[in-house]
């Protein structure tokens, strides 16, 4: 059974870094059948993408984060990892990592979610 | 990016209803769409890909239909568990992927 968990920081101030983990167990990151996302929901409202990394370690990011954004990957440890730079209030969130279909685009599964409150 | 607007955006029923959840997109994505249930405090779950296709373990009262740019989530009778919100999300492009806003599904 595939299971993604978060884990990082629950509070980072404003214009600081907010970086998370990833880390997937029941199946290799380094599989060449998925991509490895990060998806985001800010508290009573709908669900954003933030991006995603195949295990060759290519990205592709929502636009409207690009310029803060790294995704990164670590086979040996089975995991993924996030960073989001410069962050401000509306960065408060609920980060979820999901497994997504190469050859899809659908998400499943998803982490538990991690909630990070950007404040100072 | 593709905008995906759902209506209605909440939808009171009953147990044993049989309740429509519309899906449009801005442009044509085919069938390159998903369907997932969250319930407070939960991630997503997976419910439908490929527009049509139910993930395993579903219970077949979850269907979905649509092409192009109208799309719909049926659920044929009504469960105490199904009360949630919903969300669709096309991945037609290569990224960035986006959601609708969600329909909330209470209980009457």
């Amino acid at each position: 059974q595939v299971q993604l968990q978060e884990s990082g920081p629950g509070l980072v101030k404003p214009s600081q870094t907010l970086s998370l983990t990833c880390t997937v167990s029941g199946d290799s990151i380094s599989s060449t059948t998925y991509y490895w996302n990060w998806i985001r929901q800010p508290a009573g409202k709908g669900l954003e993408w933030i991006g995603r990394i195949y295990t060759s370690g290519d990205t592709k990011y929502n636009p409207s984060l690009q310029s803060r954004l790294t995704i990164s990957v670590d086979t040996s440890k089975n995991q993924f990892s996030l960073e989001l730079t410069s962050v401000t209030a509306a960065d408060t969130a609920v980060y979820y990592c999901a497994r997504g279909k190469k050859f899809g685009g659908w998400f499943d599964p998803w982490g538990q979610g991690t909630l990070v409150t950007v404040s100072s | 990016d593709i905008q995906m607007t759902q209506s209605p955006s909440a939808l009171s029923a009953s147990v044993g209803d049989k309740i429509t959840i519309t899906c449009r997109a801005s442009q044509s994505i085919k069938t390159w769409l998903a369907w997932y249930q969250q319930k407070p405090g939960k991630a997503p779950k997976l419910l439908i890909y490929k527009a049509s296709s139910l993930e395993g373990g579903v219970p077949s009262r979850f269907s979905g239909s649509g092409s192009g740019t109208e799309f719909s989530l049926t659920i044929s009778s009504l469960q105490p568990d199904d009360f949630a919100t919903y969300y669709c999300q096309q991945y037609n492009t290569d990224a960035p992927y986006t959601f609708g806003q969600g329909t909330k599904l209470e209980i009457k």
